[in-house]
């Protein structure tokens, strides 16, 4: 069983599309992220949810926009698409949101805009 | 957060142990470090974590002197599937989201 999946696994669509990404922890994870690696390679947090709620909001667009339904699952929402959003969105959870404890990562979901 | 300083690249051979070392200057005292594990094409792993002096588990070990201002993750015998980007962490316990570098590419060959 996969720890933390995330859908889709690519991405192709047009500048200005709306799309979204999907993840699921099947871990009892309290805390799930969203980061997103660029293409040099930066991995870099975009937003933290803890029990469903909101608690890391880095200097993000507010064309993206995650939704937790349940504490195993943290969609990511992202409206009019730019070129710049070409990258690698990695969903992750861990345990609670202290520091000491291992996130878990998926696999990614490689966006590319054309 | 504090702020972490790696070599870019390392090459090895097979059976080899490798040793990377990070440098933490401005770590605090509730302050823990990490080492992460990347492969093309996947999300980071966790590896190992530590506050001080060594840590051991089935994969690596991680030394830590008693400044703390340094800390080397070593990788007994590698093989060429531990050929990975390597990241270096410092995490407040009080908790925060991980802040990556650039990591250290690690290149294994025959």
């Amino acid at each position: 069983d996969t720890a933390v999946s995330q859908t889709p696994k690519y991405l192709v669509t047009q500048m200005g599309n709306d799309k979204s990404i999907k993840c699921e922890q099947n871990l009892g994870h309290d805390t799930m992220y969203w980061y997103k690696q660029d293409s040099k390679k930066f991995l870099k947090i975009m937003f933290s949810y803890n029990n469903k709620e909101l608690i890391i909001n880095e200097t993000v667009p507010n064309r993206f926009s995650p939704k937790s339904p349940d504490k195993a699952h943290l969609n990511l929402h992202i409206n009019s698409l730019e070129l710049g959003d070409s990258a690698v969105y990695f969903c992750a959870s861990s345990q609670d949101f202290s520091g000491n404890q291992p996130q878990h990562f998926g696999d990614g979901t490689r966006l590319s805009i054309l | 957060l504090a702020k972490t300083t790696q070599p870019i690249s390392m090459d090895s051979y097979e059976g080899q142990e490798v040793n990377i070392t990070c440098s933490h200057n401005n770590i605090a005292t509730n302050d823990y470090i990490t080492w992460y594990q990347q492969f093309p094409s996947q999300g980071p792993r966790f590896i190992i974590q530590g506050y001080k002096t060594k840590v051991t588990n089935e994969v690596a070990s991680l030394f830590i002197p008693a400044d703390r201002k340094s800390s080397t993750l070593s990788l007994p015998r590698v093989s060429l599937s531990d050929t990975a980007v390597y990241y270096c962490l410092v995490i407040s316990n009080s908790g925060y989201a991980l802040n990556f570098g650039k990591g250290t590419s690690l290149l294994v060959t025959p």
